[in-house]
């Protein structure tokens, strides 16, 4: 079954602080893992995404690692701030065809609450 | 401004009334989804429409209809609401089926079936 599963369900870290989020996946065809933003009241936005055959990207305060071994990967949110805020949701997608081509399977979200 | 446009935001309604939910999109995107959030479960595909008249189910389409006439619109429908279809529901568009592609999503629909 197509999963990918999200830790934690909730953190809260201190101003400055790093966030770290957590996904596993399992089927290994999944060659494209975007990360989704989501402030409330608002839809998920795409944040940073990606692809198997890198172990790290970053972008400003935000990093995502790959493990491909360990069929994992996390966001880390370097000093943390309070605007920060927000459910983050990991997802993964097949995107070099097949019967699942195109289809994004999200994880269960992590509600990061960024005290100042 | 490039938007995914939902309506209406907020619904209460009674088991078993009829009810759609608008999904506009001024991108010209070819493809189009529907999600719904529900806490601890993350955000699961409904249905899927890769193109106008071309729509498939996703993962959980039970109690859900779908149609796509026309490039910009893609309405969900709800012919016999249940309670178990309360929820938090999201539209989303991006330009083609590629995965690796951006996925805008709209604001929502808070849905109470009662």
């Amino acid at each position: 079954q197509q999963q990918v599963k999200q830790s934690p369900q909730s953190l809260i870290v201190q101003k400055g602080g790093i966030s770290i989020i957590n996904c596993a996946y399992e089927n290994t065809a999944f060659d494209y893992f975007p990360w989704y933003q989501q402030f409330p009241g608002k839809g998920p936005a795409l944040l940073i995404a990606i692809r198997p055959d890198v172990s790290e990207k970053k972008e400003g305060r935000f990093t995502i690692s790959f493990n491909k071994s360990a069929k994992q990967f996390s966001l880390h949110i370097m000093d943390s701030q309070p605007g920060d805020s927000a459910t983050y949701f990991c997802a993964a997608t097949i995107n070099a065809g097949g019967t699942s081509y195109g289809k994004l399977t999200f994880g269960q979200g992590t509600i990061l609450t960024v005290h100042p | 401004e490039a938007q995914v446009t939902q309506n209406p935001r907020y619904l209460i309604t009674v088991t078993g009334k009829k009810l759609t939910v608008t999904c506009s999109q001024n991108m010209n995107h070819e493809y189009m989804s529907w999600y719904r959030q529900d806490p601890g479960l993350g955000l699961r595909q409904i249905y899927y429409s890769m193109n106008v008249e071309v729509t498939d189910k996703g993962d959980v389409p039970e109690g859900y209809k779908v149609s796509r006439k026309e490039k910009r619109n893609f309405p969900l429908i709800l012919e016999s609401p249940s309670p178990n279809q309360t929820s938090l529901y999201f539209c989303a568009s991006r330009l083609g089926v590629g995965g690796n592609q951006p996925q805008h999503f709209g604001d929502g629909t808070r849905l109470s079936i009662l």
